[in-house]
């Protein structure tokens, strides 16, 4: 079955500092691989997205995330964390045309 | 561009009274629809999705039920409201054409009391 992971239930970095919230995929055939953010109360906003191509996709807000097909990994990456960055980030595979599938989310947070 | 409003923010309903929540996209047209349940602010929990009017596919057995009565416009319904489906609802059009992302309403905050 389609799923992907995110074996971190919280990420803890400084202001300034780069992050890493990890995401591992388990699909058959090319996954099509999303990021999304949800600020408290509030609906998910899509981040980024990998179908195919490069395998470093960027995205908005400054993040960017990289596909590692070998490691069946899709991390989400900034190179300096904001405060304004502290969210809750879902990784989400696509497992058909017409359904994604998501992981159960990694709390962000970044203190100055 | 293409927007999805959903309502209310907010409901505080007690046990046992019906439900309705609404979710209406605008500009595009045969969107996929979704309806998802969050719980204590972590996982989401996919419960109806829908390919086109009258057309409603349920993911998991509950106490709700949803309609697509237009193209564009996706109902969340209950007849009797329990204590358990309390919890953060999400509306997202989405899916099918393209590379499938899903696009996310701002969520009704249901507390039954």
């Amino acid at each position: 079955a389609q799923s992907v992971a995110q074996p971190e239930d919280q990420v803890n970095v400084a202001e300034g500092n780069p992050l890493t919230v990890k995401c591992t995929y388990s699909v058959s055939g090319n996954p099509y691989l999303f990021w999304y953010v949800q600020y408290p109360n509030r609906g998910l906003q899509f981040l980024l997205k990998y179908i195919t191509g490069d395998n470093l996709v960027k995205g908005s807000y400054g993040f960017e995330a990289e596909f590692n097909k070998s490691q069946t990994s899709f991390h989400l990456k900034k190179p300096s964390a904001l405060v304004s960055d502290s969210a809750l980030y879902f990784c989400a595979v696509r497992v058909t045309v017409n359904m994604l599938t998501f992981g159960g989310g990694t709390r962000l947070m970044v203190k100055p | 561009s293409q927007t999805i409003h959903q309502w209310p923010a907010t409901l505080v309903q007690p046990v046992g009274s019906p439900l309705s929540l609404e979710c209406t996209v605008e500009g595009t047209s045969n969107p996929n629809l979704y309806w998802y349940r969050q719980a204590a602010g972590r996982g989401l929990q996919l419960l109806f999705y829908s390919v086109g009017i009258g057309q409603i596919s349920s993911e998991v057995p509950q106490n709700l039920s949803a309609s697509r009565p237009q193209d564009r416009q996706f109902i969340l319904s209950s007849k009797k409201l329990l204590l358990s489906d309390s919890g953060f609802y999400l509306c997202a059009w989405g899916g099918g054409r393209g590379s499938g992302e899903a696009f996310f309403g701002q969520g009704t905050r249901l507390t039954v009391v």
